[in-house]
């Protein structure tokens, strides 16, 4: 059974810093992999979508990277914005399975 | 291209009640899965349709069930009502061809007291 996991909680940082926001996930057979952006008690954002064969994926300041055989993914955004303050969750989609999600960073970039 | 769309937005119930929530899907999209996201977690996947069948269920009691129509619209209907599933409701739309990307709706944030 797929577990996702995210790291860390919750991070607080000044605006303009680069930050990365990790996944872990415990079975390597995944079909693809998605980070969403969700606003308080609103519904979720599709940032970036990585497929099992590719090794990262990119949106503006955002890439997302993914590395299968130690079963880990990072966000990374650049040059951050108090508009980027919102809670990243990350999902997994394995073969056979449905969407697994971990339970989100919640991000604050302070002005 | 529409998106996808829940109603009712807010709803509050009492325990024992039963309550029917809707989902509209993204257009050309043809299947719909609904997940329940407590508080500080992230979304559990609850089942999904597929062309008007079930295809796939998650780790939730019978008494949560659902539909999809002929135009791909879905319902999930909970009856029983207890407190624990107070929640926010999440719909998401996908088709075949586009990798399996999750279209969500923004969701129907249910109360039961």
């Amino acid at each position: 059974k797929q577990e996702v996991t995210q790291i860390p909680a919750a991070l607080s940082v000044p605006e303009g810093e680069n930050l990365v926001l990790n996944c872990s996930f415990t079975d390597s057979a995944i079909y693809n992999l998605q980070w969403f952006r969700q606003d308080p008690g609103k519904g979720l954002t599709s940032l970036l979508l990585i497929q099992s064969s590719q090794r990262e994926q990119t949106s503006g300041r955002l890439n997302a990277s993914l590395d299968k055989s130690s079963g880990r993914s990072t966000l990374y955004i650049a040059a951050s914005q108090p508009g980027d303050s919102a809670t990243y969750l990350c999902a997994v989609l394995s073969y056979g399975q449905n969407f697994v999600f971990g339970p989100g960073t919640r991000l604050s970039v302070l002005p | 291209e529409t998106g996808v769309t829940q109603s009712p937005t807010h709803l509050i119930k009492t325990r024992g009640q039963q309550v029917t929530l809707r989902c509209s899907s993204q257009s050309g999209h043809n299947t719909v899965s609904w997940y329940q996201q407590a508080l500080g977690q992230g979304p559990q996947f609850i089942f999904q349709y597929y062309r008007e069948e079930e295809n796939g269920r998650g780790n939730f009691p019978p008494r949560f069930s659902g539909l999809q129509f002929p135009n791909y619209s879905s319902e999930l209907n909970v009856n029983a009502l207890e407190l624990d599933d107070s929640a926010l409701y999440l719909c998401a739309s996908s088709s075949p061809g586009t990798n399996e990307k999750l279209f969500f709706g923004s969701g129907t944030q249910l109360s039961v007291l």
